[in-house]
């Protein structure tokens, strides 16, 4: 079975500066794909960016970037110039592919991010 | 709009009231999964469903059942609630296919059972 570890249950960054949110997964699988999810207050879960894993570019969106690294079984998050509104639980996530079907999302157990003004 | 939606968004229910949380999407998707989310253990999987009437379990389907009698309804029923299904649940569709691997959340169910 998959599985996701986050490594880190809270990070705190100052307004304005970057930071990274760490994510490794273990699989025997070679065509997946990997997901960061954003949990506001509100509990709406909010697709923050995705990589599939044939593709060797680190997928980008905005002030969000990865590094991917598939050998080493890692995906983690760059939040550049953080702003107030990135503060939220961020969920990394595996999902499986097989020709005509698909798993479920793994989710690791999450890191909550608290922006300082 | 393209959106899931669940109903209801909040339930307090006591210990061995069936209940059901109805879930529907409009985006005509083949995959339809329900997950719930405790404290420091993330989103896990209950069941899911890749077509009418095709239904698996995922990774805690115990004290759960679900249909899928129509390709947008997918809902979660509970027959005999107890105090440890107290968590948020989560419904998801997708798309199936190469390159289809967004899902969809709908807002979340908080339940209590007492």
């Amino acid at each position: 079975a998959q599985t996701v570890t986050q490594s880190q249950p809270e990070m705190s960054v100052q307004e304005a500066e970057t930071v990274t949110l760490s994510c490794t997964y273990d699989t025997s699988e070679s065509d997946y794909y990997l997901f960061w999810y954003k949990q506001p207050p509100s509990r709406q879960m909010i697709l923050v960016i995705r990589q599939e894993a044939y593709k060797q570019q680190n997928a980008t969106e905005n002030r969000f970037s990865v590094n991917f690294q598939k050998a080493a079984k890692s995906f983690s998050l760059k939040i550049s110039d953080s702003q107030l509104g990135d503060a939220a639980m961020y969920f990394c996530a595996y999902r499986r592919y097989s020709g005509g079907g698909a798993d479920g999302l793994t989710f690791g157990k999450g890191t909550h991010l608290i922006i300082q003004p | 709009e393209a959106q899931v939606t669940q109903n209801p968004r909040y339930l307090i229910t006591v210990t061995g009231k069936k209940l059901t949380v109805t879930c529907s999407q409009n985006m005509n998707h083949e995959y339809m999964s329900w997950y719930r989310q405790d404290p420091g253990l993330g989103l896990r999987q209950i069941y899911y469903s890749m077509n009418v009437e095709v239904t698996d379990k995922g990774d805690v389907p115990e004290g759960y059942k679900v249909s899928r009698k129509e390709k947008r309804n997918f809902p979660l029923i509970l027959e005999s609630p107890s105090p440890n299904q107290t968590s948020l649940y989560f419904c998801a569709s997708s798309l199936l296919g190469q390159g289809e691997s967004e899902q969809y959340f709908g807002p979340g169910t908080r339940l209590t059972v007492t």
